[in-house]
Parts: C-alpha cells; structure tokens; sequence
C-alpha cells in the first residue's frame, strides 16, 4: 500500500520568511495530492491541493510542486504570518479512490 | 453552506464499552470517510461510505464498524474498548466519488479509562 514520509517534523521560522515541507510517497498509482492545515482543536481544514497532470500549483501565498518522477511533493508558504502557525498534513491517493495516506504531519511556528 | 458536524465532541468510556459517533456531512455530500487520529500514528482512514454501502476499509480490526443512513449521515461504532483507542475521530464528507477534495469535521475526542 501507498507509504508517506513528511518532512520536518517541526519547523519554526520568522514571520516574513518562506516554509517549505516536504513529502515522498510510495506507490506510483497515487494521482492526488492534498494538503492540510490543522489548528488546534478543529479538525484538519484542506489549503491546496494538486494532480498528477500538473506539475505546480499555486494560491496566494501558498504553492505546491509534484514531482511524479522522483514520487516528491513540496509545500511553500511565503510571507508566512503567524497565523499560518499550525500542523500540516500532506496526503496521497488515487483519484476516485479515498484510501488516503497521510504523512505524519510537520509542526509550523511562525515567530513574530 | 454548513460544514460537517460531529456528536458528540468528547466522550470518555470505560474499557470493554462500546460506543458511537455520528457524523452529518455537508449538504449534498454523498461520501463520508472516518479517520483516527492519535499522536502516535497519526492519521488513519477507518472507512469510507458512499450511498449506504461501505466502499474501502482501512487496518482496523472488526470491532470498528460503521454505517451510513440514505440521508448520508453516517455512524460509527467501536466495540469492547480498549484504551488504545483514545483518539480523535475525525469524520469528512465528499461530493462524489469522482471529487476528490474531503472536508473534515471537528472530531470528536474519544477518551478510554
């Protein structure tokens, strides 16, 4: 089955600066790449998102690249805020398919 | 438009209950998936249902189980409870099962003495 490793497991960065986490996964059939942001005490909430036929993706100040051939996909997180401050969650499937794997999640501090 | 809801939000059980949670996805939404999440293995998929029928199942043993009713909200329920399973279940709703984008609910934290 489909294997998501996430890394770091914490970042801490200054506000203004970019983050960037990163994810590899296993099994070459997963064409669907979520990310998720997780506040404390609410369930995760989806930030972006992006398929196996595009290579980036991007939404403001968020962005996520997919490398289909290495099985990598990366989060950027410009300008950061502290209120970006928060855990994220990447995850893979397969499209249609909702066996979702997720990573184990990389801890965001934004300082002010 | 609503999001998904979630009841109840906390619970404590003892070992050897069981217990069930309830989900509402949002309106029109004719997937819901359930999730366990805990510091230590982190975000597990238990189950999906699409119109009343469970369509994949995760790693769990048979004592989790669930079921969706024709309006789409859906329950689980997890038998003789052990103390690992203290987490937070996390229930998400999609569209169809051709939309890939979920949203999740609050969870609801489950605590096992």
């Amino acid at each position: 089955g489909e294997n998501v490793e996430q890394h770091p497991s914490t970042l801490s960065v200054q506000e203004g600066d970019s983050a960037v986490i990163k994810c590899t996964y296993s099994d070459s059939a997963s064409n669907y790449f979520p990310w998720y942001k997780q506040e404390l005490g609410k369930g995760p909430q989806l930030i972006i998102d992006i398929r196996s036929n595009v290579g980036e993706k991007k939404d403001q100040r968020i962005a996520v690249t997919l490398n289909k051939t290495a099985k990598h996909f990366s989060l950027h997180i410009t300008e950061t805020q502290p209120e970006d401050s928060a855990v994220y969650f990447c995850a893979a499937t397969t499209y249609n398919n909702n066996d979702m794997r997720f990573g184990a999640g990389t801890r965001l501090t934004v300082k002010p | 438009k609503a999001g998904v809801t979630q009841t109840p939000r906390y619970l404590i059980k003892t070992r050897g209950q069981q217990v069930t949670l309830s989900c509402s996805p949002i309106s029109g939404h004719r997937s819901v998936s359930w999730y366990q999440q805990t510091p230590g293995q982190g975000l597990q998929f238990l189950f999906e249902y699409f119109s009343e029928t469970q369509r994949n199942k995760g790693n769990f043993p048979g004592r989790f189980s669930g079921r969706q009713f024709s309006n789409s909200r859906s329950e689980m329920n997890v038998s003789t409870l052990e103390l690992g399973d203290s987490a937070l279940y996390l229930c998400a709703s999609r569209g169809d099962l051709y939309y890939n984008e979920q949203f999740f609910g609050p969870g609801t934290r489950l605590t096992v003495l």
